[in-house]
């Protein structure tokens, strides 16, 4: 069983338009972090959330962390071309591992 | 560049032969990680490092799998007698274990193709 699920699973938007894509934690954080990635190649780390409540952006991206929902939700703000790829959500957990979520595939249409 | 590095970047074999990945972490990290991942799948974590002493195995790394960190510093993945299952990208990561945690940084990954 999964950790952290992602939805959606994938995600087709026109360019200029907002999104949010959502991670939830089957365990308690231990902080919360967004990765990019784009195909065949390795991941871009983008925002590390540690503290419940806290908001993060990273250019036009920002992340939040609902520590007591176990859920933190990406956010992108007039998306472009540039923005598409699979995000990940990444945590530690109990046990002391770093786990990945089920990633979340979006394509941004010019 | 100063980031995670690994060798090579794809890897094709056949079935059958056996295969080692490398991976070098940025230097002052005392945390190595292997992940690895299928397409369209989020990296499924393997094992981790501390300094040199293996701290966790995964069940997915059977026992074709295995892996090392002599020195503390680099890293290599072997698999042995190769299946096509095994195709994937074998992604490293490292970081430095402190009282708070702090992000990975991960390499470009290696992928591995079994014919």
């Amino acid at each position: 069983s999964q950790e952290l699920e992602q939805s959606p699973q994938s995600l087709i938007v026109q360019e200029g338009k907002n999104l949010t894509i959502n991670c939830t934690s089957s365990k308690t954080l231990y902080g919360l972090y967004w990765y990019k990635q784009k195909y065949g190649e390795g991941l871009i780390f983008l925002i590390m959330l540690q503290k419940g409540g806290e908001e993060k952006s990273h250019e036009k991206i920002t992340a939040k962390l609902d520590e007591k929902k176990q859920q933190s939700s990406l956010h992108i703000t007039a998306s472009q071309p540039s923005h598409a790829g699979i995000y990940l959500c990444g945590a530690v957990t109990t046990g002391n591992q770093f786990y990945f979520g089920t990633g979340t595939s979006l394509t941004v249409i010019p | 560049d100063t980031g995670v590095s690994q060798d090579p970047r794809h890897k094709i074999t056949k079935r059958g032969q056996n295969v080692t990945f490398r991976c070098d972490p940025i230097s002052e990290h005392n945390r190595l990680y292997w992940y690895r991942q299928t397409l369209g799948q989020g990296p499924e974590f393997l094992t981790y490092f501390q300094n040199e002493a293996q701290l966790e195995k995964s069940r997915l790394l059977s026992d074709r799998f295995s892996a090392e960190r002599p020195k503390g510093s680099f890293s290599t993945l072997e698999i042995q007698r190769t299946e096509q299952g095994d195709s994937a990208m074998y992604l490293c990561a490292s970081s430095l274990q402190g009282v708070k945690f702090t992000e990975a940084f991960f390499g470009q990954g290696t992928r591995l193709t079994v014919v």
